[in-house]
């Protein structure tokens, strides 16, 4: 079955500086994986997508994300933070098979201090 | 507003009430999935549909939940005699096809409270 695992519930940092978000999956198989942002009240934003093409993925908002298959880790990066950042990430795995389900992580809640 | 259209934003019923959500999915997407998200977790698999057809139900609680797509109109969430446990965001989702590769698109989602 497939699964993914944040490894951070909360991540700050200071406006300016490198944002690092950590996810690490589980899959029988090569995965369809994704980032998504959630901003308060709000619905997810599809911030980037891997689907075995190339392995290092560039999404909106200056966001990337490298999958690692030796590492099992599809960790979501960008190299300056901005305020606006400030939001719930959510790595998820798509189930595959006849289902298109999303299996998500628990979220990582990132700060963004001035 | 081309994305999924989700209604109500927000829904309050007392205990033992129905509630009903909509979800327009967005134009030309024919697959819609529902997720629930309860307080402090991430987003839970309820079920998937497409037009006329229920394709995967695996998430949805065995009573009184429900969800239909039809030919016409926008798919529904319904939950029948709502309790305390039922308050959540429930998020409406939509892609064009079926594929694991295939983003899904959500809509803002619909805040159910329940007195």
């Amino acid at each position: 079955a497939q699964s993914v695992t944040q490894l951070d519930s909360h991540v700050s940092v200071s406006e300016g500086t490198p944002v690092l978000l950590r996810c690490n999956y589980s899959s029988s198989y090569s995965p369809s994986l994704f980032w998504y942002v959630q901003h308060p009240n709000k619905g997810l934003q599809l911030l980037l997508k891997y689907t075995s093409a190339a392995t290092l993925v560039k999404g909106i908002n200056g966001f990337e994300a490298e999958f690692k298959k030796s590492e099992t880790s599809f960790h979501l990066t960008k190299p300056s933070a901005h305020m606006s950042d400030a939001a719930e990430y959510f790595c998820v795995v798509s189930a595959g098979g006849a289902t298109n389900k999303l299996i998500f992580g628990t979220g990582t809640l990132l700060a963004v201090q001035p | 507003n081309a994305g999924v259209m989700q209604n109500p934003r927000h829904l309050v019923r007392r205990r033992g009430q129905e509630a009903r959500l909509r979800c327009s999915p967005m134009k030309g997407h024919s697959h819609v999935y529902w997720y629930r998200q309860l307080p402090e977790e991430g987003l839970k698999f309820m079920v998937y549909l497409q037009k006329e057809n229920i394709i995967d139900e695996s998430g949805m609680p065995k009573e009184r939940f429900s969800a239909e797509f039809p030919k016409e109109g926008p798919s529904i969430l319904r939950i029948q005699q709502v309790v305390r446990g039922d308050s959540a965001a429930y998020f409406c989702a939509s892609s064009p096809g079926g594929g694991g590769n295939q983003p899904q698109h959500f809509g803002d989602g619909t805040r159910l409270s329940i007195l």
